[in-house]
């Protein structure tokens, strides 16, 4: 069974829009749930969540994690090209990391 | 230079045949990890090191070996490879377990 799920598979938006990705989990006790983007080679780090309802960010991207309703978003707003990637989320439960299957993102010019 | 390494970059093999990947990170992170990314599956932990001659299995350590008996370190081995194991195998290393960077990744074909 899939401990995180990552949705949509794949999206497709143009240049400006907003859109925010989900990431649901079923493991209850971890240390941790990160972001990562990865375009052509390897994943790159973007957030760590820890705590429920604390918001991160880092100019155009930010992170929130509901550890009562099991889900994490990424939200992403005034995308630009650059932004086109596989955005990974995953769970840290302290002696496994387990990784979604990634939400591909498209931004068109 | 500064960094992760991996190598080779690219392996082709044949069925029974052993391989080891190597990876290399100049930070001296204690952590370093493995991992292999397959098309509906993500990418899956194979081992991970604390430390150096300190490694625990990850969610699909069989068929692997690996060791750790330098910091900077951490080869992977496949002792007899099989088709299944043809992947992109992904080497990170992190000063905690949540700070990884990731390595260039290795594409292995068992044939």
């Amino acid at each position: 069974e899939d401990k995180v799920v990552q949705s949509p598979l794949s999206l497709v938006v143009h240049e400006g829009d907003t859109v925010t990705l989900n990431c649901s989990y079923e493991v209850t006790n971890f240390r941790s749930l990160l972001w990562y983007k990865q375009e052509k080679k390897a994943p790159t780090f973007l957030f760590m969540l820890t705590s429920s309802g604390i918001e991160k960010k880092s100019g155009r991207l930010s992170s929130i994690l509901d550890k009562k309703e099991l889900f994490s978003i990424l939200n992403i707003t005034a995308t630009q090209t650059g932004d086109s990637a596989i955005y990974l989320c995953a769970l840290n439960t302290g002696n496994q990391f387990y990784f979604g299957t990634g939400t591909s993102l498209t931004v068109i010019p | 230079d500064a960094g992760i390494t991996q190598s080779p970059r690219y392996k082709i093999t044949e069925t029974g045949r052993q391989v080891t990947l190597m990876c290399h990170q100049t930070w001296s992170h204690s952590y370093m990890f493995w991992y292999r990314q397959d098309l509906g599956h993500g990418l899956r932990l194979i081992y991970y090191s604390a430390a150096a001659d300190i490694t625990d299995k990850g969610e699909v350590p069989d068929g692997y070996v690996v060791s750790r008996s330098k910091t900077e370190n951490f080869p992977l081995t496949l002792e007899s490879a099989t088709r299944s194991q043809t992947s992109v195998y992904f080497c990170a290393s992190g000063s905690a377990q949540e700070t990884q960077y990731f390595g260039p990744g290795t594409r292995l074909l068992v044939l």
